[in-house]
């Protein structure tokens, strides 16, 4: 069975700092990757996807993720927080012989100081 | 257009009840999931639904069932509470396709707590 751990439980950083979430994941097939995120009071919201092709994956809000298969991970970046990007995120992973389940990690609360 | 509904938003029950909560797909999906997530936890996969039959299950007890109606709507039913089944319990949908090729789309939630 498939399993994702997020390194970082709780992240905080001034506005305009640099932001990297670490996944990885234990699963030795292929797997489709996806990052969530909760702001408060909100739903899970899908920020960026990765199935195949180019391992540097953009989402919204200039967020983007890169897949590096030989690490089994799959860490989420930003070049420059803002205040509005205080929320929980959530890596998830599913993989190929597990329909359509995703496996998620226990999630990164992220808090920006403005 | 509506994303996914549940209802109610949120429920208190007693150690041994029942209980029954409910979910609508966004518009044009056809397949839904159900997810627990524990505080400070992140989501762990219930069940799917498709054409009113379950079609997959993650490593939940039986007392955890559901069912899908022809309008694709869901219920989650969970029978003898254990106060750890306070939780909140999304509900994802999205359209049928290849190994979550789709994108899940999450409802707000029912937040359950036991006492």
């Amino acid at each position: 069975a498939q399993s994702v751990s997020q390194h970082n439980h709780h992240v905080i950083l001034s506005e305009a700092a640099s932001l990297e979430l670490g996944c990885n994941y234990s699963y030795g097939g292929t797997v489709n990757l996806f990052w969530y995120v909760q702001y408060p009071g909100q739903h899970l919201q899908l920020l960026l996807k990765y199935f195949s092709g180019d391992p540097l994956v953009k989402g919204i809000k200039g967020f983007e993720a890169e897949f590096i298969k030989s690490k089994f991970s799959f860490n989420l970046r930003k070049p420059s927080v803002q205040w509005s990007d205080t929320a929980e995120y959530f890596c998830a992973v599913n993989a190929r012989n597990a329909g359509n389940m995703l496996t998620f990690g226990g999630g990164t609360r992220l808090m920006v100081k403005p | 257009d509506a994303g996914v509904t549940q209802s109610p938003t949120h429920l208190i029950k007693t150690r041994g009840q029942q209980v029954t909560l409910r979910c609508s797909p966004k518009s044009g999906h056809d397949t839904v999931s159900w997810y627990q997530q524990a505080l400070g936890q992140g989501p762990q996969f219930i069940f799917q639904y498709y054409e009113e039959e379950e079609r997959q299950r993650g490593n939940f007890p039986d007392r955890f069932s559901g069912h899908q109606f022809p309008n694709y709507s869901s219920e989650l039913n969970v029978n003898a509470l254990l106060l750890g089944d306070s939780a909140l319990y999304l509900c994802a949908s999205h359209y049928p396709g290849e190994w979550a090729q789709e994108t899940q789309y999450f409802g707000p939630g029912t937040r359950l707590l036991v006492l």
